[in-house]
């Protein structure tokens, strides 16, 4: 089964400077990967898509963008961060489970803070 | 466009009571549905899925699930609460295209008391 390692777990960054978060799948090859972020009482907001390499497919117009360097990487950045942008950031990929049965499977979360 | 309606913000239910928590959606064809349960600072744990085939799906932990295409509902039930229940819960629709996207619900926020 595909295991996924989000990193920093937490994060506090002043506003204006700048963001990497990353992400990176076990277990699998060739997965759909996403970001998502959650803020309190919103559930769920798909931010990013990559169905492969380089490949992002934006969801909302916003201060964050991500990149796909290598297949089972992927990474969510601002150049200059926003207060806006605080919350819970979700990585999750899309692969194959047992049995067949497709899974969409998250990573523990990264929360972001800023000041 | 695929939407999800989770209605109830919070619920409380005593230990030992039965539960649902009810998701309605919004999508074109035959959807894919999930529920997912999150503990306090934690990722989603996936609880089930369905696909196709039989409309009652069992999960993890005791929960089980009904689609009710007519209604347009995916509602989770479990017959028994335990304490260690109390998450949030999250329903997710998808279309199971190329891209698989899940789209979320707002989530329902699950209390449990003694």
């Amino acid at each position: 089964s595909q295991t996924i390692h989000q990193w920093p777990a937490t994060l506090v960054q002043p506003v204006g400077s700048p963001l990497s978060l990353e992400c990176t799948v076990e277990g699998t090859s060739n997965p759909n990967l996403y970001w998502y972020r959650q803020a309190a009482g919103r559930g769920l907001q798909l931010l990013f898509y990559s169905v492969g390499i380089g490949q992002i497919s934006s969801e909302v117009p916003q201060n964050l963008s991500a990149s796909r360097p290598q297949d089972r990487q992927f990474i969510l950045s601002s150049k200059k961060l926003l207060l806006s942008d605080s919350g819970f950031y979700l990585c999750a990929s899309w692969a194959q489970g047992a049995l067949g049965a497709n899974v969409l499977t998250f990573g523990a979360g990264s929360r972001l803070t800023v000041l | 466009a695929q939407s999800v309606t989770q209605p109830d913000i919070h619920i409380t239910v005593s230990e030992g009571a039965s539960l649902e928590l009810r998701c309605n959606y919004s999508y074109g064809a035959t959807p894919y549905l999930f529920w997912y349960v999150q503990s306090p600072g934690q990722g989603l744990q996936l609880l089930l899925k369905y696909f196709s085939g039989d409309t009652l799906v069992q999960g993890i932990k005791g929960f089980e699930a009904e689609f009710k295409r007519s209604q347009s509902s995916f509602n989770l039930r479990k017959p028994s609460v335990h304490w260690s229940d109390a998450a949030e819960y999250f329903c997710a629709v998808g279309d199971g295209g190329a891209t698989n996207k899940l789209i979320f619900g707002t989530g329902t926020l699950l209390a449990v008391q003694p």
